[in-house]
């Protein structure tokens, strides 16, 4: 059975930083893309970036570029977000979802994790 | 704003069909690029519903089916249950952003 269990969340003062691990299990973590995505309270989907299977292939939207990276380790299968400069608008629930495929090609999300709160207030 | 458009809400009795549109631009549904729907109960995380414009995983009713043509795409469920009461995206690839990119959802009433 397919887990995907993020942790890492909380409160965080604007321009600080939290990073977002995403633990996963039942499946060969390394064959797969991997994705983040956002959901603001009360707001809709939205992406937020993506890695390959092997890491070496990075995407992200244009509202985190250069502010947040995404990283993967294959060995621990543990998908991470190091979210930098934090904004208020960047308060939402992240979800890890995974791809269907090793290469990112921003397909369908075929299991999502729980998801995590991360609140940017001062 | 968001790139693909849905409408806010639908609502249907129970055993009625009722259907979801999700309109996009030449950059995303135009473009080729295939439709995907996600089924958001309440409380809970995004669930895939359907993938590649018309098919079910393993395990969701046959009830929910979905189409696509020209820069739009469609959710129909059939013979509505109260389960079904949810919020519903559509998602599909932006070549204009190079990213993923969803509907705003819709919230779907079973009266």
């Amino acid at each position: 059975e397919v887990q995907l269990l993020e942790s890492g969340g909380g409160l965080v003062q604007p321009g600080g930083s939290l990073r977002l691990p995403c633990a996963a299990s039942g499946f060969t973590f390394s064959s797969y893309a991997m994705s983040w995505v956002r959901q603001a309270p009360g707001k809709g989907l939205e992406w937020v970036s993506a890695i390959s299977g092997s890491g070496g292939s990075t995407y992200y939207a244009d509202f985190v570029k250069g502010r947040f990276t995404i990283s993967r380790d294959n060995s621990k299968n543990t998908l991470y977000l190091q979210m930098n400069s934090l904004r208020t608008e960047d308060t939402a629930v992240y979800y890890c979802a995974k791809d269907p495929t090793r290469g990112y090609s921003g397909s369908y999300l075929d299991y999502w994790g729980q998801g995590t709160l991360v609140t940017v207030s001062s | 704003q968001s790139v693909l458009t849905q409408p806010p809400s639908v609502s249907g009795a129970p055993g009625q069909r009722v259907t979801i549109s999700c309109t996009g631009s030449s950059s995303n549904i135009g473009a080729g690029h295939d439709v995907h729907w996600y089924q958001q109960l309440p409380g809970t995380a995004p669930k895939l519903l359907i993938y590649v414009n018309s098919n079910r995983p393993s395990g969701v009713p046959d009830r929910f089916s979905g189409s696509k043509s020209g820069t739009s795409a469609s959710l129909a469920i059939t013979g509505l249950q109260a389960e079904d009461e949810a919020d519903y995206y559509c998602q599909s690839y932006d070549s204009r952003l190079s990213a993923a990119v969803f509907g705003g959802g819709t919230q779907l009433t079973v009266l």
